[in-house]
């Protein structure tokens, strides 16, 4: 069964400070990686995605992610944060099992102090 | 577009009544998904619709949970004789099946349910 695993529930940096959020996942076949985010009050939305090609994706507001198909990982990075990027960040992966279902992982709250 | 949209936005309901929560996916969308989101507990898969098949139902948590979706549109989940711990923000999302991947889900505004 796919499972995915987020390792830091809750994360306080600073303004400036650099952000990664670990994820990884257990599923040996073709997967779709995703990095969803939630900010305070808002519904769930894409920040970025993963099917193919440059293992290196880039999503919006200066968000980046990096596939690691050895490490089964999919790691969430932002080499600056600002005080707005504080939300809860979720990664999920997707692979047809006789169907899509897409797993989420348990979500990290992310506080940025300004 | 109109995006996914959800009714009620909030439910308060007596512990052993039933709720019947709603769910208005994105036009032309195929699968749509339900999950749970409680607190410290991320978003737990509930169930998945795609097109004609037969759902995935390996997320409901038990038999009081039921859902359906008629017309390949609107979806309606079910919570039989609530109890205290199905307290939680119900979520659906739909999203595309058909082309290449990755079929990115759009996500409605929950439904926040309250069982006293």
């Amino acid at each position: 069964a796919q499972s995915v695993s987020q390792h830091n529930h809750h994360v306080i940096l600073s303004e400036a400070a650099s952000l990664e959020l670990g994820c990884n996942y257990s599923y040996g076949g073709t997967v779709n990686l995703f990095w969803y985010v939630q900010y305070p009050g808002q519904h769930l939305q894409l920040l970025l995605k993963y099917f193919s090609g440059d293992p290196l994706v880039k999503g919006i507001k200066g968000f980046e992610a990096e596939f690691i198909k050895s490490k089964f990982s999919f790691n969430l990075r932002k080499p600056s944060v600002q005080w707005s990027d504080t939300a809860e960040y979720f990664c999920a992966v997707n692979a047809y099992t006789g169907g899509f279902k897409t797993i989420f992982g348990a979500g990290t709250r992310l506080f940025v102090k300004a | 577009g109109a995006g996914v949209s959800q009714s009620p936005s909030n439910k308060v309901t007596e512990k052993g009544k039933d709720v019947e929560l709603r769910c208005d996916p994105i036009s032309g969308h195929t699968a749509l998904y339900w999950y749970r989101q409680s607190l410290g507990q991320g978003l737990e898969f509930l169930i998945y619709f795609q097109g004609n098949s037969a759902p995935d139902k390996s997320g409901l948590p038990s038999d009081r949970f039921s859902a359906e979706r008629t017309g390949g549109s609107v979806s309606t989940l079910t919570i039989q004789r609530t109890q205290q711990e199905d307290s939680a923000v119900y979520l659906c999302a739909s999203s595309l099946a058909r082309g290449p991947p990755p079929y990115e889900q759009y996500f409605g505004p929950g439904t926040r349910l309250t069982v006293t």
